[in-house]
């Protein structure tokens, strides 16, 4: 079962206009991280933001935890054409292993 | 780090047959991860290794479905009697074994049951 929710579902936004996409989660997290995934490929890790965590920053990227909320958010700035993807962010309760959770995915697409 | 391999990338079959797919994780990584994504939706957890131990299995995997890791090495994920609803991408991961880690992803083998 999935974990949580992206907001939204899809995106649709030119290049260098920055994109903002959110996940609620259910459960208390160790850590949630967010991945991207091209069509017809693999998840590649983006960003990993602990749970005394509220802001983290990765080249274009930046990230932000509410654990009173449970919700995080995934900022792109100045997008591109090669950023169009797939989001997901994952949660992570680490019980003694790494179990990822994903939310349903928000489609990024960036027209040039 | 030459990434987390996957084999077949595609696979096409006939329900109520068997099927095998293979993941090498990136080598110096012990904990080793398969996922099943469905269209549309995001991987879900199956199975963990640490090393050539299978700790965590979830429900969605049922008594069709089997997984090893001989050697701590390479994995193999095997269907038994195939269903249609087992249409699917199935991803394998791996990460490094000691804290929390990014999971590395392999392009996954996408399965599709006629």
């Amino acid at each position: 079962s999935q974990q949580g929710e992206e907001d939204p579902q899809a995106l649709s936004i030119q290049e260098g206009e920055n994109a903002t996409m959110n996940c609620s989660y259910k459960t208390s997290i160790n850590n949630l991280q967010w991945y991207r995934q091209n069509s017809g490929r693999g998840l590649v890790h983006l960003i990993l933001i602990r749970s005394n965590e509220r802001e983290k920053h990765s080249g274009r990227l930046r990230v932000t935890l509410d654990t009173s909320k449970k919700s995080s958010s995934l900022l792109i700035t100045a997008s591109r054409a090669a950023d169009t993807a797939s989001y997901f962010c994952a949660t992570d309760a680490y019980t003694g292993f790494q179990k990822l959770v994903f939310g349903t995915g928000t489609r990024l697409l960036v027209s040039p | 780090d030459t990434g987390v391999s996957q084999n077949p990338r595609h696979k096409i079959t006939k329900r109520g047959q068997n099927v095998t797919f293979r993941c090498d994780p990136i080598s110096e990584h012990n904990r080793l991860y398969w996922y099943r994504q469905t269209l549309g939706q995001g991987p879900e957890f199956l199975t963990y290794f640490q090393n050539e131990a299978q700790l965590e299995k979830s429900r969605l995997l049922s008594d069709r479905f089997s997984a090893e890791r001989p050697k701590g090495s390479f994995s193999t994920l095997e269907i038994q009697r195939t269903e249609q609803g087992d249409s699917a991408m199935y991803l394998c991961a791996s990460s490094l074994g000691t804290g929390i880690q990014p999971q590395h992803f392999g392009d996954g083998t996408r399965l599709s049951i006629l």
